[in-house]
């Protein structure tokens, strides 16, 4: 069974400091790669997609970047973070998408800036 | 542009009640979307609830039910009999799957009293 693991859980972090958000996917090869994100009381926005090593898709500019740099691990970072990076952000994946487009959803990264 | 328009909540219903959470979807570059509904349920992450893929069908999973209607763009979820334990946040999703695009509702959260 495919398992998707999103760190870290969640973070409190000062504006102007840098952020790393990480997930992996395990028992599922070449997997479609996503990012959400959600403020509070928002609507869930996609972020990036990926769907290979080393290519990344932009979709929505917040002052974000991710990597792929791995067949199974997406990381989400900036080296200055803003108040409006608070919010949640979910990683997904796809098996691909010739189906449906069904996603796969992790438990999500809690991020507070202060 | 695609956007997703669904039933603002929160919505509160007494447990055996009948449901309905409106979603409407505009999809302007796509004739088909492929439909979803997600749920995510206190603690647990953002799940598959159901999802239709071919205009006319109508999807079901755990007494909920949908039908993908393409005349009045609509794919609104109906439950005959609430229970407690469906007391979560619902999404309503369109996927644009020519450029791996996948929009959300806003999120309607239901509270379901015993």
């Amino acid at each position: 069974a495919q398992t998707i693991h999103q760190w870290p859980v969640a973070e409190i972090k000062a504006v102007g400091s840098p952020l790393s958000l990480g997930c992996t996917i395990k028992g599922k090869s070449s997997p479609n790669l996503y990012w959400y994100w959600q403020a509070t009381g928002g609507t869930l926005q996609q972020l990036f997609y990926s769907i290979t090593v080393g290519q990344v898709e932009s979709v929505v500019q917040l002052n974000l970047s991710a990597s792929r740099p791995k067949d199974d691990q997406f990381i989400l970072s900036t080296e200055k973070l803003l108040l409006s990076h608070s919010g949640f952000y979910l990683c997904a994946w796809s098996p691909d998408w010739g189906n449906t487009g069904q996603l796969y959803f992790g438990e999500g990264s809690k991020l507070t800036v202060l | 542009g695609d956007s997703v328009t669904q039933t603002e909540g929160p919505v509160t219903v007494s447990e055996s009640e009948s449901l309905i959470i409106n979603c409407t979807y505009s999809a302007t570059s796509i004739a088909y979307p492929n439909l979803f509904w997600y749920v995510r349920y206190p603690g647990e992450g953002l799940q598959l609830l159901l999802k239709v893929i071919t205009a006319g069908q109508k999807g079901s999973s755990r007494g909920f039910e949908a039908t993908y209607n393409k005349e009045t763009t609509s794919f609104h979820l109906q439950k005959a009999s609430v229970q407690e334990s469906d007391s979560a946040v619902y999404y309503c999703a369109l996927v644009r799957r020519s450029n791996n695009r996948i929009f959300f509702g806003d999120g309607t959260q239901l509270v379901v009293k015993p």
